[in-house]
C-alpha cells in the first residue's frame, strides 16, 4: 500500500525557531512536494524536487528552504518561524505529474 | 505561472449529480487531476485526464478540453459521504503541480 508519513501531526514552534518538517515515502517516487493549505486558499506549492539533491521553488517560497538527500526523504525547514507561518502543512510524491499521494499533514502553529 | 478557478461552494441532494467545473490557465500543461479531501484529512487522488475527452470511474467522471482550458468532475448518485472538498489540479513544466482552491459540496438529504 502507498505510503507517505510525516514526521509530527501536531507541532506548536515559537517565534524565530528553525523547523524541520519531515517526509518519507515508500514508493520509490523521484518527485516530491510541500504545499501549505490555508482556509479559502487552497493547497500553495512552497517546494518540490524531481530527484535526489534537485530542488525547484513552488508558488511561495519565501521563508522556506528544503532537502532532500535521498529519495526517500524531502524535508521542509522553516528557517526563522513566524506566526504567519502557522498553516498545514502536507508533503506529497508521485511517478509523474499527477496522482500524487499526500502524508496525513502537518499543523504547525507559531506562537 | 499556473492558476486554476474552481467555485468556491456548493450544494446538491442526495442521489442526484453534481458538477465541479474547474478552468485553467498553465504555462505547460500535461494533464488535469482531481482530490477528494474530507475536513481534518490529507486530499486523496480521484481521477486523471491527460486527454480530451471523459473518463468514468464507478460513480464518478471527469472530463477536460485543452481547447478550452477547461474541465470537470461529475459525481453521480450522490452519498452523504461525498461532503468534502474537491480539488483541481495541473501539471505543468517541470513536474510542478499546482492547486485550484478548492470546492466545498455539502450534499443535503
Amino acid at each position: 500500500d502507498v505510503k507517505v508519513t510525516q514526521s509530527s501531526r501536531y507541532l506548536v514552534k515559537r517565534t524565530g525557531e528553525k523547523v524541520f518538517l519531515e517526509c518519507v515515502q515508500d514508493m520509490d517516487h523521484e518527485n516530491m512536494f510541500w504545499y501549505r493549505q490555508d482556509p479559502g486558499l487552497g493547497l500553495r506549492l512552497i517546494y518540490f524536487s524531481y530527484d535526489v539533491k534537485m530542488k525547484e521553488k513552488g508558488d511561495i517560497p519565501e521563508g522556506y528552504s528544503v532537502s532532500r538527500e535521498k529519495k526517500e526523504r524531502f524535508s521542509l525547514i522553516l528557517e526563522s518561524a513566524s506566526t504567519n507561518q502557522t498553516s498545514m502543512y502536507l508533503c506529497a510524491s508521485s511517478l509523474e505529474e499527477v496522482a500524487a499521494f499526500f502524508g496525513q499533514g502537518t499543523r504547525l502553529t507559531v506562537v | 505561472g499556473q492558476s486554476l478557478e474552481q467555485p468556491s461552494e456548493v450544494t446538491a441532494v442526495e442521489g442526484a449529480i453534481v458538477q465541479i467545473n474547474c478552468t485553467y490557465q498553465t504555462s505547460g500543461f500535461y494533464g488535469l487531476s482531481w482530490y477528494q479531501q474530507h475536513d481534518g484529512g490529507a486530499p486523496t487522488f480521484l481521477s486523471y485526464n491527460a486527454l480530451d475527452g471523459l473518463e468514468e470511474t464507478g460513480r464518478f467522471s471527469s472530463f477536460l478540453s485543452r481547447s478550452d482550458s477547461y474541465g470537470y468532475l461529475l459525481l453521480q448518485e450522490l452519498q452523504m459521504k461525498d461532503s468534502a472538498s474537491y480539488f483541481c489540479s495541473a501539471g505543468g513544466g517541470y513536474q510542478k503541480v499546482t492547486f485550484g482552491t478548492g470546492t466545498k459540496l455539502q450534499v443535503i438529504p
